[in-house]
């Protein structure tokens, strides 16, 4: 299996314009999870989905951001319109089930906002 | 206070040191613990498990307190290519991981 896949992997833009970040996770896997990884932050979690259903998105900082998963092997986050503070690197990741099994993170997209 | 607290480091050890370092966790009710390792640039990838009785991985050791509710890793024999930052992980509950911000190793020849 080629792992997760996840594109584009480095994006640069301009505040205001839209961004779409895309992932392909394992297939078989059931879960799949958005993150975000800053310096000050850490890697926190964004959304996951759960057989394509989005489950728990507490963690998406605000109405900009917004992510979707039409089928099972693929899914998407968008940034719209994008910020500064936006810039980041996003990993998405998947796992055959929850919480206590392994996730399998895709190489990121480095994103920076200008 | 954060879910899962590491200390940042850097740890910079020689060829062959044994290096350990830890990590808290708030959530009492936490039932699974990891340690993921993260290269510079890279995605972070799983290393080890952690087990209440605790673990080996070849150099690697791994610890669980849960009445301190800490977690740790030891590496012995260190190698140049052990150099990474090591996540520790926690499951608060069914579905998340909540992961700490990371412990950086440094191995020096």
């Amino acid at each position: 299996d080629a792992g997760v896949i996840q594109s584009p992997r480095h994006e640069v833009t301009e505040m205001g314009q839209e961004v779409t970040l895309r992932c392909k996770p394992i297939s078989g896997h059931d879960y799949l999870f958005w993150y975000r990884q800053t310096m000050m932050r850490g890697l926190e979690l964004l959304i996951y989905f759960n057989n394509n259903v989005p489950i728990d998105d507490s963690g998406m900082p605000e109405d900009r951001f917004s992510a979707k998963m039409p089928n099972a092997s693929f899914s998407t986050l968008k940034i719209q319109p994008s910020e500064p503070r936006d810039s980041a690197v996003y990993f998405c990741a998947s796992s055959f089930g929850p919480g206590d099994n392994e996730q399998f993170f895709g190489p990121g997209t480095r994103l920076t906002v200008l | 206070r954060k879910e899962v607290e590491q200390d940042p480091g850097p740890f910079n050890v020689p060829e062959g040191a044994t290096v350990a370092f830890n990590c808290t966790y708030s959530n009492s009710a936490s039932q699974s613990f990891f340690w993921y390792r993260q290269d510079c640039r890279k995605e972070p990838k799983l290393l080890m498990s952690v087990y209440s009785s605790g673990n080996e991985d070849g150099r690697f050791t791994a610890q669980l307190n849960r009445a301190s509710q800490y977690i740790s890793l030891l590496i012995r024999d260190s190698k140049l290519s052990d150099s990474a930052t090591y996540l520790c992980v926690v499951n608060p509950n069914d579905y998340k991981l909540s992961f700490g911000a990371g412990t950086t190793v440094t191995v020096r020849a």
